[in-house]
């Protein structure tokens, strides 16, 4: 497809699970992006790839949180111990290079019951 | 910090009118700033992108501003239509920095 693709689009799963979220970037875009965002607030950033390489990984908020791109286009998103508030929206997005025009995905809602 | 603002949170006005919508930012070493639109249980849906030499971008019926020595952007909708009821988020890419910062957006609302 022409645009960021996010699967699952929905994820249930019990505290204490760990769960994958994946981001499939448009074609061509080096540069990608996770973000998480709670209802009613504008989206937090988590981590940002150049290529296959975490360039910034500041806004992931412990140690559960980890993300890789390991061939420099699909990501995936893995969050470990699953905690009630880590229920929100994660969006993904791509650019063809650093700050250049974003492009968003769907988003997964993660809920965690 | 780099914060970014949005007022008023929400908006509310009846088809037709001209509206406009605010967005701050604290730190005037901006790279880029960008417009988007979120439909609910939607991701965001890019409206237009200025770059930080830029003072205005124009894209039919929309039409963004940047003020970079006041630290504000504005979002221009004309004729407004029911069909642009949604959250509108700026974002803003600063200079050094590997990311968005978004606002929180305002939701408006076109009455038919």
């Amino acid at each position: 497809g022409a645009g960021v693709s996010q699967t699952p689009s929905n994820k249930v799963t019990e505290k204490g699970k760990y769960v994958e979220l994946r981001c499939d970037p448009i074609s061509g875009h080096t540069a990608l992006y996770w973000y998480r965002q709670s209802l009613g607030q504008g989206p937090e950033f988590l981590i940002y790839f150049q290529g296959t390489g975490a360039a910034d990984d500041s806004g992931l908020p412990n140690d559960r949180f980890f993300a890789v791109r390991p061939e420099g286009s699909v990501s995936t998103l893995k969050i470990q111990r699953t905690e009630r508030g880590d229920s929100a929206v994660y969006l993904c997005a791509s650019s063809k290079t650093r700050n250049t025009e974003a492009f968003f995905g769907q988003g997964t809602r993660l809920t965690v019951v | 910090k780099q914060e970014v603002t949005q007022i008023p949170a929400a908006l509310s006005v009846p088809e037709g009118e001209n509206l406009v919508l605010n967005c701050s930012f604290t730190d005037s070493a901006i790279y880029n700033l960008q417009w988007f639109r979120q439909d609910p249980g939607k991701g965001l849906t890019s409206l237009l992108l200025i770059q930080s030499s830029q003072r205005e971008q124009t894209s039919g019926r929309l039409n963004a501003s940047l003020d970079k020595s006041s630290g504000r952007s504005t979002l221009y909708i004309a004729a407004s239509q029911p069909g642009d009821s949604a959250t509108y988020l700026c974002a803003v890419a600063y200079t050094g920095f590997n990311k968005f910062y978004f606002g929180s957006g305002t939701k408006l609302n076109v009455k038919p």
